[in-house]
Protein backbone atom coordinates (compact mmCIF):
# COMPACT_ATOMS: atom_id res chain seq x y z
CA UNK A 1 0.00 0.00 0.00
CA UNK A 2 0.77 3.60 0.10
CA UNK A 3 2.86 5.03 3.08
CA UNK A 4 5.11 7.85 4.08
CA UNK A 5 7.80 7.67 7.07
CA UNK A 6 9.40 11.11 8.37
CA UNK A 7 12.39 11.38 10.70
CA UNK A 8 11.37 11.55 14.57
CA UNK A 9 11.28 14.59 16.19
CA UNK A 10 11.84 16.60 17.78
CA UNK A 11 14.49 18.35 16.20
CA UNK A 12 16.04 21.33 17.66
CA UNK A 13 18.87 24.23 15.86
CA UNK A 14 19.86 27.31 16.72
CA UNK A 15 18.98 30.12 14.11
CA UNK A 16 20.80 29.90 10.94
CA UNK A 17 21.43 26.65 11.39
CA UNK A 18 20.74 23.98 8.26
CA UNK A 19 17.79 22.20 8.01
CA UNK A 20 17.39 18.69 6.38
CA UNK A 21 13.93 16.59 7.22
CA UNK A 22 13.93 13.00 5.40
CA UNK A 23 10.98 11.50 3.84
CA UNK A 24 10.71 8.39 2.56
CA UNK A 25 7.66 7.05 0.70
CA UNK A 26 6.21 3.95 -1.06
CA UNK A 27 3.68 3.95 -3.30
CA UNK A 28 2.22 2.22 -6.53
CA UNK A 29 1.69 4.38 -9.61
CA UNK A 30 3.25 7.77 -10.02
CA UNK A 31 2.39 9.94 -6.84
CA UNK A 32 2.57 13.47 -6.51
CA UNK A 33 4.71 14.84 -3.59
CA UNK A 34 3.84 17.39 -0.67
CA UNK A 35 5.19 19.33 2.25
CA UNK A 36 3.12 21.01 4.63
CA UNK A 37 3.61 23.09 7.67
CA UNK A 38 1.90 23.67 11.09
CA UNK A 39 1.84 26.49 13.07
CA UNK A 40 0.66 25.82 16.72
CA UNK A 41 -3.39 25.56 16.72
CA UNK A 42 -3.56 26.29 13.40
CA UNK A 43 -4.82 24.14 9.90
CA UNK A 44 -2.03 22.78 7.59
CA UNK A 45 -0.36 25.14 4.90
CA UNK A 46 1.11 23.79 1.88
CA UNK A 47 4.99 24.80 1.88
CA UNK A 48 6.11 23.05 -1.66
CA UNK A 49 5.07 20.63 -4.12
CA UNK A 50 6.62 18.07 -6.89
CA UNK A 51 4.35 15.82 -9.32
CA UNK A 52 7.15 14.03 -11.52
CA UNK A 53 10.44 12.35 -10.79
CA UNK A 54 13.22 14.73 -10.56
CA UNK A 55 11.03 17.94 -9.80
CA UNK A 56 12.54 20.51 -7.16
CA UNK A 57 9.57 21.92 -4.99
CA UNK A 58 10.69 25.58 -3.53
CA UNK A 59 8.85 28.11 -1.20
CA UNK A 60 10.58 30.26 0.90
CA UNK A 61 13.87 29.13 1.13
CA UNK A 62 12.44 25.28 1.45
CA UNK A 63 13.57 23.05 -0.69
CA UNK A 64 12.85 19.74 -1.92
CA UNK A 65 13.71 17.05 -4.48
CA UNK A 66 11.36 14.39 -5.74
CA UNK A 67 13.93 11.54 -6.10
CA UNK A 68 12.43 8.59 -7.79
CA UNK A 69 15.17 6.01 -7.26
CA UNK A 70 15.58 6.57 -3.93
CA UNK A 71 11.65 7.17 -2.92
CA UNK A 72 12.48 9.85 -1.22
CA UNK A 73 11.54 14.11 -0.98
CA UNK A 74 13.84 15.48 1.59
CA UNK A 75 13.16 18.86 2.86
CA UNK A 76 16.28 21.73 3.48
CA UNK A 77 16.78 25.04 4.22
CA UNK A 78 19.81 26.38 4.37
CA UNK A 79 19.62 28.99 7.32
CA UNK A 80 16.62 28.39 9.57
CA UNK A 81 15.06 30.94 11.38
CA UNK A 82 13.13 31.24 14.47
CA UNK A 83 9.88 31.85 12.53
CA UNK A 84 10.65 28.51 10.84
CA UNK A 85 9.36 26.98 14.36
CA UNK A 86 6.42 24.57 13.57
CA UNK A 87 5.59 20.70 12.51
CA UNK A 88 6.43 19.56 9.17
CA UNK A 89 4.13 16.83 7.08
CA UNK A 90 5.69 15.07 4.24
CA UNK A 91 2.50 13.87 2.28
CA UNK A 92 1.78 11.67 -1.24
CA UNK A 93 -1.27 11.77 -3.54
CA UNK A 94 -2.07 9.09 -6.15
CA UNK A 95 -4.60 9.60 -8.80
CA UNK A 96 -5.96 6.86 -7.89
CA UNK A 97 -7.99 6.22 -4.22
CA UNK A 98 -8.40 10.08 -3.71
CA UNK A 99 -6.79 10.55 -0.71
CA UNK A 100 -3.81 12.18 0.70
CA UNK A 101 -1.64 10.20 2.77
CA UNK A 102 0.62 12.12 5.37
CA UNK A 103 3.64 11.19 7.50
CA UNK A 104 3.60 11.51 10.98
CA UNK A 105 4.97 15.12 11.30
CA UNK A 106 8.26 16.52 12.27
CA UNK A 107 8.51 19.20 14.94
CA UNK A 108 10.88 22.00 14.11
CA UNK A 109 12.31 24.09 17.23
CA UNK A 110 14.37 26.91 16.41
CA UNK A 111 16.23 28.85 18.64
CA UNK A 112 17.94 32.14 18.59
CA UNK B 1 -11.62 35.66 -0.62
CA UNK B 2 -11.69 31.87 -1.36
CA UNK B 3 -11.27 29.79 0.90
CA UNK B 4 -11.80 26.82 3.44
CA UNK B 5 -14.18 27.80 6.92
CA UNK B 6 -14.24 25.39 9.94
CA UNK B 7 -16.77 26.54 12.56
CA UNK B 8 -17.05 26.59 15.63
CA UNK B 9 -13.04 27.14 16.68
CA UNK B 10 -13.53 25.19 19.65
CA UNK B 11 -16.20 23.03 21.24
CA UNK B 12 -17.19 21.22 24.10
CA UNK B 13 -19.47 18.46 24.31
CA UNK B 14 -20.87 16.38 27.48
CA UNK B 15 -20.21 12.73 27.08
CA UNK B 16 -23.10 10.32 25.52
CA UNK B 17 -23.57 13.64 23.07
CA UNK B 18 -23.61 13.89 19.33
CA UNK B 19 -22.02 17.04 18.19
CA UNK B 20 -21.57 17.96 14.37
CA UNK B 21 -18.80 20.00 13.12
CA UNK B 22 -19.16 22.05 10.38
CA UNK B 23 -16.83 22.66 7.19
CA UNK B 24 -17.55 24.90 3.90
CA UNK B 25 -15.43 25.70 1.40
CA UNK B 26 -15.94 28.66 -1.37
CA UNK B 27 -13.06 27.04 -3.44
CA UNK B 28 -15.51 24.66 -6.24
CA UNK B 29 -13.49 22.02 -4.85
CA UNK B 30 -14.50 18.54 -6.01
CA UNK B 31 -12.66 16.63 -2.56
CA UNK B 32 -13.41 17.21 0.71
CA UNK B 33 -11.46 14.73 3.56
CA UNK B 34 -11.95 15.10 7.44
CA UNK B 35 -8.43 14.09 9.58
CA UNK B 36 -8.24 13.71 13.05
CA UNK B 37 -4.95 15.27 14.70
CA UNK B 38 -4.11 13.89 18.22
CA UNK B 39 -0.96 15.63 20.16
CA UNK B 40 2.44 14.56 18.94
CA UNK B 41 0.49 12.07 16.23
CA UNK B 42 0.17 12.71 12.22
CA UNK B 43 -3.19 13.71 10.53
CA UNK B 44 -5.29 10.32 10.67
CA UNK B 45 -7.59 9.99 7.80
CA UNK B 46 -11.84 9.89 9.03
CA UNK B 47 -13.56 10.31 6.03
CA UNK B 48 -13.49 11.86 2.03
CA UNK B 49 -15.59 12.82 -0.41
CA UNK B 50 -14.61 12.69 -4.03
CA UNK B 51 -17.77 14.27 -5.33
CA UNK B 52 -21.32 15.39 -4.03
CA UNK B 53 -23.59 12.50 -2.59
CA UNK B 54 -20.84 10.16 -2.01
CA UNK B 55 -18.10 9.45 0.53
CA UNK B 56 -15.89 6.79 1.51
CA UNK B 57 -14.23 5.85 4.84
CA UNK B 58 -10.89 6.59 5.92
CA UNK B 59 -8.44 4.68 8.39
CA UNK B 60 -10.60 5.63 11.43
CA UNK B 61 -14.40 6.02 10.63
CA UNK B 62 -15.44 4.28 13.60
CA UNK B 63 -17.84 6.46 15.18
CA UNK B 64 -17.96 9.02 13.26
CA UNK B 65 -20.34 10.29 10.18
CA UNK B 66 -20.25 12.41 7.33
CA UNK B 67 -23.14 13.68 4.56
CA UNK B 68 -22.42 15.72 1.38
CA UNK B 69 -25.16 16.94 0.10
CA UNK B 70 -24.01 19.99 -1.33
CA UNK B 71 -20.48 20.46 -3.06
CA UNK B 72 -19.37 23.20 -0.48
CA UNK B 73 -20.09 21.39 2.80
CA UNK B 74 -19.07 18.40 4.00
CA UNK B 75 -20.12 18.16 7.90
CA UNK B 76 -18.83 15.80 10.39
CA UNK B 77 -20.87 14.30 13.42
CA UNK B 78 -19.17 12.54 16.18
CA UNK B 79 -21.39 10.01 17.80
CA UNK B 80 -21.47 8.95 21.00
CA UNK B 81 -19.87 6.07 19.82
CA UNK B 82 -16.86 7.91 19.22
CA UNK B 83 -14.56 6.26 22.50
CA UNK B 84 -12.12 8.90 22.67
CA UNK B 85 -13.71 11.79 20.66
CA UNK B 86 -11.48 15.04 22.06
CA UNK B 87 -9.05 15.84 19.58
CA UNK B 88 -8.18 18.16 17.01
CA UNK B 89 -10.29 17.99 13.61
CA UNK B 90 -9.46 19.29 10.17
CA UNK B 91 -11.04 19.19 7.54
CA UNK B 92 -9.40 20.05 3.64
CA UNK B 93 -10.33 20.34 0.42
CA UNK B 94 -8.65 19.85 -2.76
CA UNK B 95 -9.68 20.30 -6.43
CA UNK B 96 -9.50 16.36 -7.53
CA UNK B 97 -9.12 13.68 -4.93
CA UNK B 98 -5.05 11.83 -4.92
CA UNK B 99 -2.81 13.72 -6.47
CA UNK B 100 -3.85 17.61 -6.07
CA UNK B 101 -2.76 19.79 -3.12
CA UNK B 102 -5.13 20.16 -0.47
CA UNK B 103 -6.21 23.20 1.21
CA UNK B 104 -7.23 22.78 5.25
CA UNK B 105 -9.41 25.06 7.57
CA UNK B 106 -8.40 26.29 10.72
CA UNK B 107 -8.94 23.23 12.69
CA UNK B 108 -11.55 22.89 15.44
CA UNK B 109 -10.34 21.77 19.05
CA UNK B 110 -13.29 19.40 20.52
CA UNK B 111 -12.96 18.51 23.90
CA UNK B 112 -15.54 15.93 25.87
CA UNK B 113 -16.52 16.89 29.40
Amino acid sequence: GNSVTQMEGPVTLSEEAFLTINCTYTATGYPSLFWYVQYPGEGLQLLLKATKADDKGSNKGFEATYRKETTSFHLEKGSVQVSDSAVYFCALGVNQGGKLIFGQGTELSVKP
Amino acid sequence: DGGITQSPKYLFRKEGQNVTLSCEQNLNHDAMYWYRQDPGQGLRLIYYSQIVNDFQKGDIAEGYSVSREKKESFPLTVTSAQKNPTAFYLCASSIQGGSAEAFFGQGTRLTVV
